[in-house]
């Protein structure tokens, strides 16, 4: 069945560092979401990717889906504490049965 | 707060007991689901409603037990569970299970099995 891997598994940086999240379905993905989630609480819907090649940005955050929409990044640039949590890939299996990635676990140090 | 309301928020049931997890969405929603988040492990799609009919059942054992009453609410009837089964339990609602729209979750029932 259709698998969703996220590297890395955790990232610690320094407030001010960048980070990033990579993303690999074993399927093509008719479209790609991103979710946060912060510790203690639930899955919050950040963005979603259509188009090959598609890159999107949210102030600090910047989303990109693959050529091939196999696979999709997340880059945080210059991260402060409020960015920390983990953030998950999902890919749509057949309409909207989401298959969450292995998530990226972002901490944050001053 | 995000639309989706889960009760109770936390439950620790024995292995013997019988208990139900509620969700309720107030968004007008087609579609809920309910997933599992276990620890070191990506979240797992459970059950898939829409229009208060069952969609989708991933292999998931008889001792949990869906129940959708009606679009706006959905249950997950829980007996003779293993303690593996500790987990968050979280329930999502979208506007169509057949369209790509996004997700909308609850905050979740922190389930402990001893």
């Amino acid at each position: 069945g259709q698998q969703v891997m996220q590297i890395p598994q955790y990232q610690h940086v320094q407030e001010g560092e960048d980070f990033t999240t990579y993303c690999n379905s074993s399927t093509t993905l008719s479209n790609i979401q991103w979710y946060k989630q912060r510790p203690g609480g639930h899955p919050v819907f950040l963005i979603q990717l259509v188009k090959s090649g598609e890159v999107k940005k949210q102030k600090r955050l910047t989303f990109q889906f693959g050529e091939a929409k196999k696979n999709s990044s997340l880059h945080i640039t210059a991260t402060q504490t409020t960015d920390v949590g983990t953030y998950f890939c999902a890919g749509p299996r057949g309409g909207n049965k989401l298959t969450f990635g292995t998530g990226t676990q972002l901490k944050v140090e001053l | 707060e995000t639309g989706v309301t889960q009760t109770p928020r936390h439950l620790v049931m024995g292995m013997t007991n019988k208990k139900s997890l509620k969700c309720e969405q107030h968004l007008g929603h087609n579609a809920m689901y309910w997933y599992k988040q276990s620890a070191k492990k990506p979240l797992e799609l459970m059950f898939v409603y829409s229009l208060e009919e069952r969609v989708e059942n991933n292999s998931v054992p008889s001792r949990f037990s869906p129940e959708c009453p009606n679009s706006s609410h959905l249950f997950l009837h829980l007996h003779t569970l293993q303690p593996e089964d500790s987990a968050l339990y979280l329930c999502a609602s979208s506007q169509d299970q057949s369209r790509d729209t996004e997700a909308f979750f609850g905050q979740g029932t922190r389930l402990t099995v001893v």
